[in-house]
């Protein structure tokens, strides 16, 4: 069965200061991955989503930014904090064969500060 | 991208049936319908999605006009445990071969005992 984790779950991080926020999926080939975040009490933006190694989308220009270095992993950095970056960050996968249905990681909530 | 529609927030009593209304009059052709449960600092849960017509499962209905311009999520007999946000997606293949979906702001749904 496919399987999806991501890490840290939990971060406070200063202004200025870099991010990486790593997902990885099992159990799948080729998935399209997503990083989505979530600010309190809003709800979810799609921010990068990714069809192949090296292959990155962005949706919204920002302070982020994300590599896939590898089938089944997608990373997402920054190398300067905001405070408006403070968030949920959610990482999902589907396939071709799904017909839009999301697959969603457990998240990481970061706090800028 | 079609846009998508649904109330804020709504309030329900434990036992009875919940009706949620999204309107997505911009639904392209080949656009599926999907709702999503979040429950707090988790990520969404894929509840049901269809085409056209009527899509049921062992915890919700889905009901589509032929229109397609709007859907309604059905959720018999809600529980406490049914107090969550629920979103609803339209979506198919960006021609990038990834599939965009955009969550809106959902709808709050609290059920009261």
């Amino acid at each position: 069965s496919q399987t999806i984790h991501q890490w840290p779950a939990t971060l406070v991080q200063p202004v200025g200061s870099p991010l990486s926020l790593e997902c990885t999926v099992e159990g799948t080939s080729n998935p399209n991955l997503y990083w989505y975040r979530q600010a309190a009490g809003r709800g979810l933006q799609l921010l990068f989503y990714s069809v192949g190694i090296g292959q990155i989308s962005s949706e919204v220009p920002q302070n982020l930014s994300a590599s896939r270095p590898q089938d089944r992993q997608f990373i997402l950095s920054s190398k300067k904090l905001l405070l408006s970056d403070s968030g949920f960050y959610l990482c999902a996968w589907n396939g071709l064969a799904g017909a839009g249905e999301l697959f969603f990681g457990e998240g990481s909530r970061l706090t800028v500060l | 991208l079609a846009k998508t529609t649904q109330p804020i927030s709504m309030d329900s009593y434990e036992g009875q049936e919940v009706n949620i209304t999204c309107s997505h009059n911009n639904i392209a052709t080949n656009d599926y319908i999907t709702w999503y449960q979040q429950f707090p600092s988790q990520g969404p849960r894929f509840i049901i999605q269809g085409y056209k017509t009527k899509v049921t499962n062992e915890v919700a209905s889905l009901f589509i006009p032929a229109d397609r311009k709007s859907s309604t999520l059905s959720l018999p007999r809600v529980s406490l445990s049914d107090t969550a946000v629920y979103y609803c997606l339209v979506g198919g293949y960006s021609g990038a071969g990834s599939y965009q979906l955009t969550f809106g702001k959902g709808t709050k749904l609290s059920v009261i005992p």
